[in-house]
């Protein structure tokens, strides 16, 4: 039982490049997350996923895209690099019910350095 | 909107003493749920409590132990007798029921010296 794993786990890019970051989940979770952390801040949502086929906005979605065309993964794009997108990528899965929240379980994260 | 405050950016102890890490959170919703992660120097974040708004008792951990008090919107977290593999980040995060983000505060560091 893997848990939660990402791909890669550091990158560089250049400016303009693009990417993708790979999250997997092997709990049989619906909701996915993906997060970034930067210094002094803590983690901030950027897209969700409630299941799949389904994706949403979080906090701070700009210059980002997702996608979940499986249940177990989802994966995070960045289709022009930017170094404010330089940070700490965290993916996280939970399971759903009604009126309650479960508690998300985190990745290794994805080390990204925009130059 | 909803908030969360960790006001100590960093807590400097040595082993055996107890710590507690503050967080301090504002939210409208009669209902939600705080967390506490931890994340050691290896990177990953791990789950340690969750506890919804309806449920104010205390929990004890073997060394860990929360104090959620609804009156003061606080939800602290102490460390018993501390060792050096307590030293971690620690972040404490809020969910509104029925939503999907956890409202992350910006942690603490705690380093424990031998």
């Amino acid at each position: 039982n893997a848990g939660v794993t990402q791909t890669p786990k550091f990158r560089v890019l250049k400016t303009g490049q693009s990417m993708t970051l790979l999250c997997a989940q092997d709990m049989n979770h619906e909701y996915m997350y993906w997060y970034r952390q930067d210094p002094g801040m803590g983690l901030r949502l950027i897209h969700y996923s409630v299941g799949e086929g389904t994706t949403a906005k979080g906090e701070v979605p700009d210059g980002y895209n997702v996608s979940r065309l499986k249940k177990q993964n989802f994966l995070l794009g960045l289709e022009s690099a930017a170094p404010s997108q330089t940070s700490v990528y965290f993916c996280a899965s939970s399971y759903s019910s009604p009126g309650r929240a479960y508690e998300q379980y985190f990745g290794p994260g994805t080390r990204l350095t925009v130059t | 909107a909803q908030k969360v405050t960790q006001a100590q950016t960093e807590i400097s102890v040595v082993e055996k003493e107890d710590v507690t890490l503050d967080c301090v959170y504002e939210t409208r919703d009669t209902t939600y749920y705080l967390f506490w992660y931890k994340q050691p120097p290896s990177g990953e974040l791990v789950f340690l409590i969750r506890r919804n708004s309806f449920d104010e008792q205390n929990e004890i951990s073997g060394r860990y132990s929360w104090n959620f008090q609804k009156s003061t919107s606080s939800f602290n977290f102490t460390i018993t007798a501390s060792q050096v593999v307590d030293s971690a980040v620690y972040f404490c995060a809020l969910r509104r029921t029925g939503r999907r983000a956890l409202t992350f505060g910006s942690g603490t560091r705690l380093q424990v010296q031998p």
